[in-house]
């Protein structure tokens, strides 16, 4: 079935900019959602259907999807974003919803 | 308040059963799909099962299909994975999810915080 793949980790000063990966074929003819999760705490909806943020969102949570790679852009990284972030899709023809492994953000 | 919450995890022996349940409020159970997701000790997320709004459509992953069977009962607002043949990779914390519309397509929006199996002699 459908394969995402993450980086396993990536790093980021407070401030700058975070920038995590979701590469699968031809990922950008599909929506993609990404996730948040800290320790010990529930998932969180961060983006859905490629760009969309929830309610409560911050907009520094970005999202694009194109070619081979969706891309969830974190702006002025903070020490509360660090987390892993998953990328998930429903791959249609084998009826599978599919997470990315995910990737640790450090701060 | 948008609610989930898991129950019916425990220890239990390779081969055994066990029915994990996921109470919802806040909101309007029947107009949503559902799933259940696990985390086994060290990994990422893995999808389980699926079931739509209405009941009438199933999805498994390979690896529980066969020996899972996810239900749900919209008149109770409730969610439920019935897991038989346990084995030790089963072992993981089960968390239910609403999604956000009828169908899988919609990502998941709701989260419980989870219900811990662990299969072991």
């Amino acid at each position: 079935s459908y394969v995402l793949a993450q980086t396993p980790s990536v790093s980021a000063a407070p401030g700058q900019t975070a920038r995590i990966t979701c590469g699968g074929h031809r990922i950008g003819t599909i929506s993609v959602n990404w996730y948040q999760r800290k320790p010990g705490q529930a998932p969180v909806l961060l983006i859905y259907s490629d760009r969309n943020r929830p309610s409560g969102i911050p907009e520094r949570f970005s999202g694009s999807n194109s070619g081979d790679t969706a891309t969830l852009t974190i702006s002025e990284v903070e020490a509360g974003d660090e987390a892993d972030y998953l990328c998930q899709v429903w791959d249609t023809s084998s009826a599978h919803v599919i997470f990315g492994g995910g990737t640790k953000l450090t701060v | 308040e948008v609610q989930l919450e898991e129950s019916g995890g425990g220890l239990v022996q390779p081969g055994g059963s066990l029915r994990l349940s996921c109470a919802a409020s806040g909101f309007s159970f029947s107009d949503y799909a559902m799933s259940w997701v696990r985390q086994a000790p060290g990994k990422g997320l893995e999808w389980v099962a699926h079931i739509t709004s209405s009941g009438d459509t199933t999805y498994y992953a390979d690896s529980v299909k066969g020996r899972f069977t996810i239900s749900r009962d919209n008149s109770q607002n409730t969610l439920h994975l019935q897991m038989n043949s346990l084995r030790a990779e089963d072992t993981a914390g089960f968390l239910c999810a609403k999604h956000r519309g009828a169908g899988a397509y919609y990502a998941m929006d709701v989260w419980g915080h989870g219900t811990t199996v662990t299969v072991s002699s």
